[in-house]
This record gives structure tokens, sequence and C-alpha cells, in this order.
């Protein structure tokens, strides 16, 4: 299936800084979720967002998905240490299976 | 409550031989998936199962590569004559049946590291 396409691959920033992580697909999707993973953890749900032009917010992150559901945001705001990981854009494969991004790998200094 | 277990967590072998990967998912949820993930990639899918039986299986690389999940429950991952090429983090997840809360959302265990030399 059509892999997502994630940039950037890695994003370093001073504490305090906004971020931003972008997915993209070729073609159009029924659904896009975001995962997690802290530096040698397991990928945690985020979020999935389902309809045209979605914008979903929890606490500082916004997840936005397209009007045309071929692409997807995640931004953070004021980033904290806390925020360090890799952060991945995934859709599902027939509902069932996830097809992820390679991620986008944020460090943030302090 | 527990979430997703996997056992071992880490895992050294030699070329060639033979391994189980056990996955434990969230009881009560009834896909189960394996997924494995190389070092700067994304997980990759492996196999999904609804029930006992394998619903896509389409992600196996090749032969050498099995799952089962005789009761619905536990799921083993076997990987036969292993290759250098199999060294990943090989994780499973498991999310609830269609229709409840969440049922979209995947629940990844720990992993197991697998290293093959």
């Amino acid at each position: 299936g059509q892999q997502v396409m994630q940039i950037p691959q890695y994003q370093h920033v001073q504490e305090g800084e906004d971020f931003t992580t972008y997915c993209n697909s070729s073609t159009t999707l029924s659904n896009i979720q975001w995962y997690k993973q802290r530096p040698g953890g397991h990928p945690v749900f985020l979020i999935q967002l389902v309809k045209s032009g979605e914008v979903k917010k929890q606490k500082r992150l916004t997840f936005q998905f397209g009007e045309a559901k071929k692409n997807s945001s995640l931004h953070i705001t004021a980033t904290q240490t806390t925020d360090v990981g890799t952060y991945f854009c995934a859709r599902n494969q027939a509902g069932t299976a996830l097809i992820f991004g390679k991620g986008t790998t944020l460090s943030v200094s302090s | 409550g527990a979430g997703v277990s996997q056992t071992p967590s880490n895992k050294v072998t030699e070329k060639g031989k033979y391994v189980e990967l056990r996955c434990d998912p969230i009881s009560g949820h009834t896909a189960l998936y394996w997924y494995r993930q190389s070092l700067g990639q994304g997980p990759e899918f492996l196999i999904y199962f609804q029930g006992t039986g394998a619903a896509d299986d389409s992600g196996l690389p090749n032969d050498r590569f099995f799952a089962v999940r005789p009761e619905g429950s536990v799921s083993t991952l076997k990987i036969q004559r292993t290759e250098r090429g199999d060294s990943a983090v090989y994780l499973c997840a498991s999310s609830p049946k269609t229709g409840t809360p969440s049922y979209n959302e995947q629940f990844f265990g720990p992993g197991t590291r697998l290293t093959v030399l």
C-alpha cells in the first residue's frame, strides 16, 4: 500500500519554541492517526482524525487533517523537554493494519 | 489494567536458528497485530488477527515467518532459519472489537528486540 511521507525527518528546537511535523499522502486517506514514541519506548496513540479539515487540540498539541484528506500536521506550541521523541503518522490499510510514516524525531534543548 | 505484554524483551540467536516471540494482548481485545521496527524507521506491518484467524498476513516478508493465535488471545510469532536481516524490534499491538470506543486505536507492547548474530 501507499506509504505516508513525513517531513522533516529530524528537528531540534530550544525549549519554548514551536514545532510542526507534516504528513503527506499521494492518495486520499480515510483517516490518519498520530503516535508518539519516546526514546527506547513503544508507539503510543495520540489521536485519530477522520473528517476533512478537522482540527483537534490536546493541550499544547494541535492536529489538523487537510481539506483534501491527503495531508495532516501536528503542531506543538512552546515545546518542553517531555515532548522529546519520534512522532509518527499512520494510515489505516483496509481499516485494519497501520501503515506508518518514517517519523519525525524531535529533540529539545533546555 | 495491564497493557500488552511481550516476551522475551530481548532475544539473541544465531543465524539459522528458530525463534518464537510471544504477545499477550489486553484482555478482551479481539484484534492483534504484529509489526517490526528497524532503527530509524516506523513500524512495518506484518500480520493482523481478528480472533483466532489471520485476517491479513500480507506483511509477512517470506515463508520463514509464521504467526498463530490459537485461542484468540495470546499470539506467537515464529521465525525459522533466522537471518541477520531479521534483527529488529518486533512489536505487538491489540485493539478492542469494532463498535466499542477506541476500536481503531492500537495499544502497543514494549516489543522484543531480536538480534541475529
